[in-house]
């Protein structure tokens, strides 16, 4: 079965620091890769998604990822964060077919002013 | 993009009590749906999977006789928490599998047993 890891349990930056969180995932075969995030007391959102092409995905609110398949990755970045950036970031893998996304454990982001 | 509409979203219900959340798909039939689980601080872990007009598979751990699953359409799934408990003060959320294998999720239960 895949599993998904996220190596950052919390981080903290200060507001127009670069971001990057790291997500690797366990799977051999195909997959679909997403990032969500979680704001506080808020359902998830899609940021982002890589289903096949150019693995440089640009998501929404400057949130971008790159997939690397040697490196079986999808980190997350965003270059210049905001207080409002603020909440829980997961990475999620699904394979084809009728399957659910599997969940990382989430990072927490604190961004301080 | 599809929407998915997850009620109630929020519930208070007495320990003992049964309580059922639905999860609709609202521009779209969705044949597979699956359910999560949210403690605090913690991620989504799969608690099921619910395919139309079949019944639903199961995690291991999780007691298939408490979490009651029906998915009766393509545009319907419900959990029942039968006899609830303060343990299971959570938050659900209901996923659809819509065209192209994209999941969308519900806006989420948050259970609170007293």
């Amino acid at each position: 079965a895949q599993s998904v890891s996220q190596h950052n349990h919390h981080v903290i930056l200060s507001e127009a620091a670069s971001l990057e969180l790291g997500c690797n995932y366990s799977y051999g075969g195909t997959v679909n890769l997403f990032w969500y995030v979680q704001y506080p007391g808020q359902h998830l959102q899609l940021l982002l998604k890589y289903f096949s092409g150019d693995p440089l995905v640009k998501g929404i609110k400057g949130f971008e990822a790159e997939f690397i398949k040697s490196k079986f990755s999808f980190n997350l970045r965003k270059p210049s964060v905001q207080w409002s950036d603020t909440a829980e970031y997961f990475c999620a893998v699904k394979t084809s077919g009728n399957t659910p996304l599997v969940f990382g454990k989430g990072t927490r982001l604190s961004v301080i002013a | 993009g599809a929407v998915v509409s997850q009620h109630p979203s929020r519930v208070i219900c007495k320990s003992g009590t049964s309580v059922k959340i639905e999860c609709r798909s609202l521009d779209f039939q969705a044949t597979t749906m699956f359910w999560y689980r949210q403690f605090p601080k913690q991620s989504l872990m799969l608690m099921a999977t619910s395919n139309e007009g079949s019944k639903a598979t199961y995690e291991q751990g999780v007691e298939k006789d408490k979490f009651l699953i029906n998915h009766a359409s393509l545009t319907l799934s419900t959990l029942t928490v039968t006899s609830a408990h303060p343990e299971d003060s959570s938050f659900y959320i209901c996923s659809a599998l819509g065209l192209g294998t994209e999941a969308f999720f519900g806006q989420g239960t948050r259970l609170t047993v007293v």
